[in-house]
Formats: structure tokens, C-alpha cells, sequence
């Protein structure tokens, strides 16, 4: 079965220091991925995803990610963290068939001044 | 603004009882699909309609049910409610009838049962 596994639950960051949240998913065939991030009170709301082609992607609020095969990996990267950017932030794989988005556990981001 | 509306945001009630909680998908979408959140949990799958059928059940208990109407909006019905039912119930919609389209979500229903 399809799993995501998100190591940290939570992270400290510095404001305008870099951050990388770590994704892991488990899935035999190429996935389909996705990065939400959900503020306090908020839904989620996606911030990018891959399907295929360019192993990098761009998404809103200038973060990106990384697709690794070899590595099962599809980290979350921003260069300068912003006060704003303090949420929650969770890793997704498509099941097979792709009837149901499967999310990992979530990174709870704290951004200290 | 998602565009997906949830109602009501928040219900307290008590154990044994019944609740029905709302959702209304964005503008064009066909897909509605139910989440519960909690602390222990995490996103739970619950499950997934597609213009007015059932596509993919996840973790739901038979206690609670769903359904699409012609007008795409959803409601997920819960029952016999036990205080381990507390927590965030989302709602998310999209395009297609498969998940490879990304997920517009609402704000939620907290739901507390005492």
C-alpha cells in the first residue's frame, strides 16, 4: 500500500535562514505527489506537485521541491523562511488508480525572529 | 479563498447522537472528498464521490455515511457518535474524477462530542 512518511513533526527555523521538510513516500510506480500547507483555522491549501518530467517544481510562495526516485524522496525547500510562512505543512501521494490523495503525518513549522 | 464551503464550522453534541455535516464543492468541480483530522490520527481518508457516485471508501466507520446530490453538494451523515468521532472533518473538491488533480479544501467542521 501506498504510505508517506514525513520524519520531523515539528521544526524550529530562524526567520530568513533556508528550510527543507523531508517527504518519503513508498509507491511502486511512478507518483503522483503534492506539498498542502495548513495554516491555524485553515484548510489546506496545495502548494505544488509533480507528476512528471522536470524532477524540480515550483510552487507558491516561492517554495520548491525535489523529486528523488532513487531516494523515494520529494523534499520541501525554501530558501528564506518568512514569519508567514510558520503553518503546517503535509506531504501527499496519489494512490493507485488515483481515487484518493494518501497525506503523511505533517511538519509543524516554527519560524522564530 | 478555496471556494469550497463547509457548514456548520463548528457542532457540539453528545454521544449517541447524530449529525450531518455540509459541504458544497468550488464552482465546476465533480469530485468531493471527505477528510477527518485529528491529533492521534492525522488526515484520514474517508471518502470519495464522484459526480453523484461512490469512486474510493478509506477508513470510514459504518456509522457514518455519505452522499452526493445531482447538485454536486455532499453531506457526511455520522451516528451513534462516541467521543473518539472528535475532530476536524474536512471537505476538499476537484475537477476530475480522479485524485491526480489537486485538492481544493474548506475551512472544515470541528466537531466536539461530549
Amino acid at each position: 500500500a501506498q504510505s508517506v512518511t514525513q520524519p520531523d513533526i515539528h521544526i524550529t527555523v530562524s526567520e530568513g535562514a533556508s528550510l527543507e521538510l523531508r517527504c518519503n513516500y513508498s509507491y511502486g510506480a511512478t507518483p503522483y505527489l503534492f506539498w498542502y500547507v495548513q495554516s491555524p483555522g485553515q484548510g489546506l491549501q496545495l502548494l505544488l506537485k509533480y507528476f512528471s518530467g522536470d524532477t524540480l517544481v515550483q510552487g507558491i510562495k516561492g517554495f520548491e521541491a525535489e523529486f528523488k526516485r532513487s531516494q523515494s524522496s520529494f523534499n520541501l525547500r525554501k530558501p528564506s523562511v518568512h514569519w508567514s510562512d510558520a503553518a503546517e505543512y503535509f506531504c501527499a501521494v496519489v494512490n493507485t488508480g488515483g481515487f484518493k490523495t494518501i497525506f503523511g503525518a505533517g511538519t509543524r513549522l516554527f519560524v522564530k525572529a | 479563498d478555496s471556494g469550497v464551503t463547509q457548514t456548520p464550522k463548528h457542532l457540539i453534541t453528545a454521544t449517541g447522537q447524530r449529525v450531518t455535516l455540509r459541504c458544497s464543492p468550488r464552482s465546476g468541480d465533480l469530485s468531493v472528498y471527505w477528510y477527518q483530522q485529528s491529533l492521534d490520527q492525522g488526515l484520514q481518508f474517508l471518502i470519495h464521490y464522484y459526480n453523484g457516485e461512490e469512486r474510493a471508501k478509506g477508513n470510514i466507520l459504518e456509522r457514518f455515511s455519505a452522499q452526493q446530490f445531482p447538485d454536486l453538494h455532499s453531506e457526511l451523515n455520522l451516528s451513534s457518535l462516541e467521543l473518539g468521532d472528535s475532530a476536524l472533518y474536512f471537505c476538499a473538491s476537484s475537477a476530475t474524477g480522479t485524485a491526480n488533480s489537486p485538492l481544493h479544501f474548506g475551512n472544515g467542521t470541528r466537531l466536539t462530542v461530549t
